[in-house]
């Protein structure tokens, strides 16, 4: 199975700051069918990015998501308030489909 | 609005089994379906399995084929998930989440549900 690393576990950083963040795949990710969600305390995961590049509804385009191969990476290029969160990318080119182990971004 | 309810959290002893259920509303349940995935403490979330909304074919992770069984009821518009023969590392939040065809990602969720196993 495809194991997905990300990095790095938690980010420091301000309302309005840009957050990068990093998922790395043992193994090369068929068609770039990634995903990509946010979590908040109590809350189940939010979809925000299919297909390594495309907003789910709804999502404001401050969030964006690139990569192919082993490599994707998800923007958010302004924080707001209600960012700070945990986000977890998915693969799904192969079965079965896995997660990675979460990035906190939290409030520096 | 589209959206899948969950029952409530349960408290097992190891050995027994748990049923959950994922009531979904807002969309034709019979063209989705249902996976159910399961989050322990700190972790990612893990695929377990899906259901198809419209002839209730399955496909279960190896880590828990034999011990899972998904079904779906199309009077309801509900999706069931039950686990047997539970251990302390089968604690975890279970979500069910609308899948398609089984094979992409999760565009709806449950609100979770939290199972516990403790003797």
């Amino acid at each position: 199975e495809i194991v997905l690393t990300q990095s790095p576990g938690t980010l420091s950083l301000s309302p309005g700051e840009r957050a990068t963040l990093s998922c790395r795949a043992s193994q090369s990710v068929s068609n770039s069918f990634l995903a990509w969600y946010q979590q908040k305390p109590g809350q189940a995961p939010r979809l925000l990015i299919f297909g390594a590049s495309n907003r789910a509804t709804g999502i404001p385009n401050r969030f964006s998501g690139s990569g192919s191969g082993t490599d994707f990476t998800l923007t958010i290029s302004r924080l707001e308030a209600e960012d700070f969160a945990v986000y977890y990318c998915q693969q799904y080119g192969s079965s079965p489909r896995t997660f990675g182990q979460g990035t906190k971004v939290e409030v520096k | 609005q589209v959206q899948l309810v969950q029952s409530g959290g349960e408290v097992k002893k190891p050995g027994a089994s748990v049923k959950v259920s994922c009531k979904a509303s807002g969309f034709t349940f019979m063209s989705y379906g249902i996976s159910w995935l399961r989050q322990a403490p700190g972790q990612g979330p893990e695929w377990m399995g899906w259901t198809s909304g419209f002839n209730g074919n399955t496909k279960y992770a190896q880590k828990v084929q034999g011990r899972v069984t998904m079904t779906t009821d199309t009077s309801t518009n509900t999706a069931y998930m039950e686990l047997r023969s539970l251990r302390s590392d089968d604690t975890a939040v279970y979500y069910c989440a609308r899948d398609r065809f089984g094979e992409r990602n999760f565009d709806i969720w449950g609100q979770g549900t939290l199972v516990t196993v403790s003797s």
